[in-house]
Formats: structure tokens, sequence, C-alpha cells
């Protein structure tokens, strides 16, 4: 039950794009179409940004998008938003358990 | 409107219990697989486990297994979580959540478990 890999950080000016990768394996990532993603502000409770690799939550901005190949799943931030600087968490159905990622810091510079 | 309550988190020493619950409201309780999920202090996030709608299966991290039981009681709409063997490491905020397949839209505020002497 190994955490998921993403990069510890990431940036990007206002209005760019900011991609960041989540490797698993082929018992969790690779194996399964649930893969998530949370955004996690500051002292507040995590979100539901994407669920079952790229679908959107109602009320989560277009902006957000997941995709997948193979054993790394990805979630791009189009048209970065000041708002949008937080931690950001993948997660991924594993058969009997569930495994977050390690945690991407976005930075808006 | 969903709402979890998690109560019970506390400051106890290593190799105590600790006995978490979440009061769930806003949502056929009964229906939908619940689990736990925690965070240590300035870090990232760790699925605990999960138990199905009736509460006839159970699953837990690796980290958790033998020492943690989660139960549920539909009667009720609570999600409980029995934590024996405490360990320093154990201490987190742990959130009751509400989802399935690691995909939980639904999350409490959380308790805060300190494990310290």
């Amino acid at each position: 039950q190994s955490a998921l890999t993403q990069p510890p950080s990431a940036s990007g000016s206002p209005g760019q794009s900011v991609t960041i990768s989540c490797t698993g394996t082929s018992s969790d990532v690779g194996g399964y179409n649930y893969v998530s993603w949370y955004q996690q502000h500051p002292g507040k409770v995590p979100k539901l940004m994407i669920y079952e690799v790229s679908k959107r939550p109602s009320g989560v901005p277009d902006r957000f998008s997941g995709s997948k190949s193979g054993n790394t799943a990805s979630l791009t931030v189009s048209g970065l938003q000041a708002e949008d600087e937080a931690d950001y968490y993948c997660c991924s159905h594993a058969g009997a358990y569930n495994v977050f990622g390690t945690g991407t810091r976005v930075t808006v510079l | 409107e969903v709402q979890l309550l998690e109560s019970g988190g506390d400051l106890v020493q290593p190799g105590g219990s600790l006995r978490l619950s979440c009061t769930a409201s806003g949502f056929t309780f009964s229906n939908y697989l619940m689990a736990w999920v925690r965070q240590a202090p300035g870090t990232g996030l760790e699925w605990v486990s999960s138990i199905s709608p009736m509460g006839d299966k159970t699953a837990y991290a690796g980290s958790v297994k033998g020492r943690f039981t989660v139960s549920r009681d539909n009667s009720k709409n609570t999600l409980s979580l029995q934590m024996n063997g405490l360990r320093v490491e154990d201490t987190a905020v742990y959130y009751c959540v509400k989802g399935s397949r690691g995909e939980y839209g639904e999350w409490g505020q959380g308790t805060l478990v300190t494990v310290s002497s």
C-alpha cells in the first residue's frame, strides 16, 4: 500500500496551465478507472475536484480536467487563477483498499 | 444538505484506546459506503478504513489493520472507528467521508487525535 507518487510542487502564472502527475502501479492507477483528485486550501477540508479519472462534480470549473495513461494519472488546471493555489492530492482505488498520492503544492506566481 | 459531524478526538498516551464517532444527516445513510481518512500534521492524506452500506464488509490500511475497527449503526446514522494500541504516528486529524472507491464527495470537519506521552 505505497502512496502514489506526485511531484512536491508545481507553479504557473495566472492564465497559464499546470499539469500534475500521479504515478502508481498496475494494481491501483493502472488497474482501475477510479482515480480522483482533491484540492485542499490551508486549514480547510479537502474538496473533490475530479472523479472516475476525468469527471467533474457539479460546481467544479471546467478549467480542471483529468486524464490517465497506463499507471499515471494527470490533473490539468487551465487558465490558472489565484484561488487555485492549494495542495492537490490524487487518490486511486486498488481493489481491497484505496491509496492517496503524496500531494502537490500548486503556486500561482 | 449532507452533514458529517465527527467527535471523540482527544489526547491519549501511546498504547491507549480511543473511539471516534461520526453522525451523518441529509442523506440515506444506510445506502452509502463510508470511510475514514486521516491527515497527520503538515502531511498528506491517508485512507484508513472503509465499511459497506450494510456493515458486512470492511477494509483497512496496512498501517492500522489489527488495531482499528470500523463499524456503523444505520439505525442511528452513525459511523465509528475504534482505535486500540495507538501509536505516536497515529496522531492526525481524522475525517469521516462519504463515498466509495476512493471518491469522496462529502467530508466532515475532522476530529484531532493526538498520541503522546
